[in-house]
């Protein structure tokens, strides 16, 4: 098994345009995550997904939006990047509570700078 | 809103020797568990231990162990015969039970291995 990737590893954009962070799991885990870390701080929930085609706000929402159209596969849009979504970000997933083990399984990050 | 508190921004440690690492939370549900992360410089987050909170019995794992103390929502993570590979950031993280399941970090501890 692979666990959860992400793509890319590296980015760098300009103010302005957009992209789109794709996360994987081959765990066939229900609930998917994406959190978003900066310097001096923990990691922040974006948004969240329970299942195949729901999504959900986590904290900073704001300036994402998400997708979950494949249960493997939550994707994390910026429509139209700002400095400030430059930060480190992790997609997580995990099974449905109540099935099994109750922690949650990180990607390795992708790093995204916005200039 | 749950929040979790890491006082210890950075901490040093003899290799060999013991260290505690500090967490505090604020919560008012009864059913929730804490968990400890470490990141090291590659990024990734990997977990080192989780505790229940209806179990009164502190979780250990191999040299890691916590002390948890549910009056006073203090859950220290204590790191015993220190060794170099420990070095990296320490998160603590709080997760309710139910719900989206998501993760409350704290802003974590840079733990510092000296040889």
């Amino acid at each position: 098994n692979a666990g959860v990737t992400q793509t890319p590893k590296f980015r760098v954009l300009k103010t302005g345009q957009s992209m789109t962070l794709l996360c994987a799991q081959d765990m066939n885990h229900e609930y998917m995550y994406w959190y978003r870390q900066d310097p001096g701080m923990g990691l922040r929930l974006i948004h969240y997904s329970v299942g195949e085609g729901t999504t959900a706000k986590g904290e900073v929402p704001d300036g994402y939006n998400v997708s979950r159209l494949k249960k493997q596969n939550f994707l994390l849009g910026l429509e139209s990047a700002a400095p400030s979504q430059t930060s480190v970000y992790f997609c997580a997933s995990r099974l449905l509570p109540g099935t099994g083990r109750n922690e949650q399984f990180f990607g390795p990050g992708t790093r995204l700078t916005v200039l | 809103a749950q929040t979790v508190t890491q006082s210890q921004p950075e901490m040093s440690v003899q290799e060999a020797e013991t260290v505690t690492l500090s967490c505090t939370y604020d919560t008012s549900e009864s059913d929730y568990y804490l968990f400890w992360y470490k990141q090291p410089p590659s990024r990734q987050m990997i977990l080192v231990i989780r505790q229940e909170a209806y179990k009164q019995q502190n979780a250990t794992e191999n040299r890691f162990s916590v002390n948890f103390q549910k009056a006073a929502k203090s859950f220290s993570l204590k790191i015993s015969d220190s060794q170099l590979g420990d070095a990296a950031m320490y998160f603590c993280a709080y997760r309710k039970q139910g719900g989206s399941e998501k993760l409350v970090f704290g802003k974590g501890t840079k733990l510092t291995v000296n040889p």
